[in-house]
């Protein structure tokens, strides 16, 4: 099984600042690794996909990168909506498909 | 517009059963695989079953194995879980998931909280 690692816990910003989260994995699992955003109540949104590319209508301040086995998501400049959990998710190598354990973004 | 409606669940005992569905509009259900991910409260997100887009294919997280069917019928747009010989330890929101780009999941149901009790 693929765990996948990340850090900060937690990570406290203001709006306006740049937010850089990370994720490792146990093991390579080449670009393929999502990222999502949960706000509390609400389902998971997909933001990232194969580690660099944007999904639908998610805005240009979010970007990926990385491959192998770490990963960063950057927020450039931090939106009052953004302040969420960010989730990885790898699907390299599943059974099972594997999350990271999230990172919060919250307000300073 | 993709939307995945979900109903079941609610409170199950220790031992007993419950069944989740997730009705599905939007797209096209019977070419696309789906998934169920649970997140206990408080906690992060845990692949439960995915499905192939024609249900020959299924496969389950191991704290699940034996105990919980993953099932569809194409003809009315639908995704189960059947939750059998439940535990405390299954207490969580379901979401059920449409995969997108190779086990991604673009679309989540809302959700639906699953309490287990003795």
């Amino acid at each position: 099984e693929i765990v996948l690692t990340q850090s900060p816990a937690t990570l406290s910003l203001s709006p306006g600042e740049r937010a850089t989260l990370s994720c490792r994995a146990s093991q390579s699992v080449h670009s393929y690794l999502a990222w999502y955003q949960q706000k509390p109540g609400q389902a998971p949104r997909l933001l990232i996909y194969d580690a660099i590319n944007r999904a639908t209508g998610i805005p240009a301040r979010f970007s990926g990168s990385g491959s192998g086995t770490d990963f960063t998501l950057t927020i450039s400049s931090l939106e009052p909506e953004d302040f969420a959990v960010y989730y990885c998710q790898q699907r390299n190598n599943w059974p099972p498909l594997t999350f990271g354990g999230g990172t919060k973004v919250e307000v300073k | 517009e993709v939307h995945l409606l979900q109903s079941g669940g609610g409170w199950g005992q220790t031992g007993g059963s419950l069944r989740l569905s997730c009705a599905a509009s939007g797209f096209t259900f019977s070419s696309q695989a789906m998934v169920w991910v649970r997140q206990a409260p408080g906690k992060g997100l845990e692949w439960v079953s995915s499905i192939s887009d024609d249900g020959t294919y299924t496969y389950y997280a191991d704290s699940v194995k034996g105990r919980f069917t993953i099932s569809r019928d194409n003809a009315k747009n639908t995704l189960y879980l059947q939750m059998s010989s439940l535990r405390v330890e299954d207490r969580a929101v379901y979401y059920c998931a449409k995969e997108w780009g190779g086990w991604y999941f673009d679309s989540w149901g809302q959700g639906t909280l699953v309490t287990v009790s003795s």
